[in-house]
């Protein structure tokens, strides 16, 4: 069965450092979405992105967070310079179908800032 | 503001036994109500997904039921199994910008 894959599963960071989560959807999904889930917390909208453009974002993706389709299949996440509040888990999501049709989650990429 | 609170924050149960689980919220516009189950350190997998017009859906052994006019859901699970313990999440998707409004979730163990 088809499955949203992300990398790294776990990625350790200094403050101040950027990087870049990555994430393959589901082949013939065409909306892609990142959310966030800070430790013990609920899991948060960040963005929506539907060809090839931002569709939504929430106020927690402010200007050191962005998102792009580099090579038509990849769908990455990038925090510029990171801050000890960014760490988190940061779960990718896709499907077929627009906002309120189903999503389906990879893994998760942990992030920890130090 | 849009909301989504659920109960209770944990529960324990014995293998075999039933249990339900509630949320409620406060959303709108409304599209749809989501359950997921989520394992701890992996992303959440969808359960059900109802509609406003839906008042009852099934998964296997999850049944979840949408009451619209009070903004409850139920998620009830039958003949519960140790692979059962995990995180429920309502999700309902909607708002002014129409992404998906998560709850906190409810912590399940089941005990052998």
């Amino acid at each position: 069965e088809p499955e949203v894959t992300q990398t790294p599963s776990h990625q350790v960071t200094q403050m101040g450092q950027e990087v870049i989560l990555r994430c393959v959807p589901i082949s013939n999904h065409l909306y892609f979405y990142w959310y966030r889930q800070i430790l013990g917390q609920k899991v948060e909208f960040l963005v929506s992105f539907y060809n090839n453009e931002i569709s939504e974002k929430s106020e927690i993706f402010d200007d050191q967070f962005s998102v792009e389709r580099p090579d038509g299949s990849n769908f990455t996440l990038k925090i510029r310079s990171t801050k000890l509040e960014d760490s988190a888990m940061y779960f990718c999501a896709t499907g077929w179908w627009r906002d309120d049709g189903e999503q389906f989650f990879g893994p998760g990429t942990r992030l920890t800032v130090l | 503001k849009n909301q989504v609170e659920q109960s209770p924050q944990s529960l324990i149960i014995l293998e075999g036994k039933n249990c339900t689980l509630q949320c409620n919220y406060t959303v709108s516009p409304f599209s749809n109500l989501r359950w997921y189950k989520q394992d701890t350190g992996r992303g959440p997998v969808s359960l059900t997904i109802m509609t406003f017009s839906e008042n009852t859906k099934s998964n296997g052994r999850y049944t979840a039921t949408l009451d619209a006019d009070t903004k409850q859901s139920s998620l009830h699970i039958t003949a519960s199994q140790l692979s059962d313990s995990a995180s429920y999440i309502c999700v309902v998707s909607g708002g002014s910008q129409g992404n998906l409004i998560f709850g906190k979730g409810t912590k399940l163990s089941v005990k052998p």
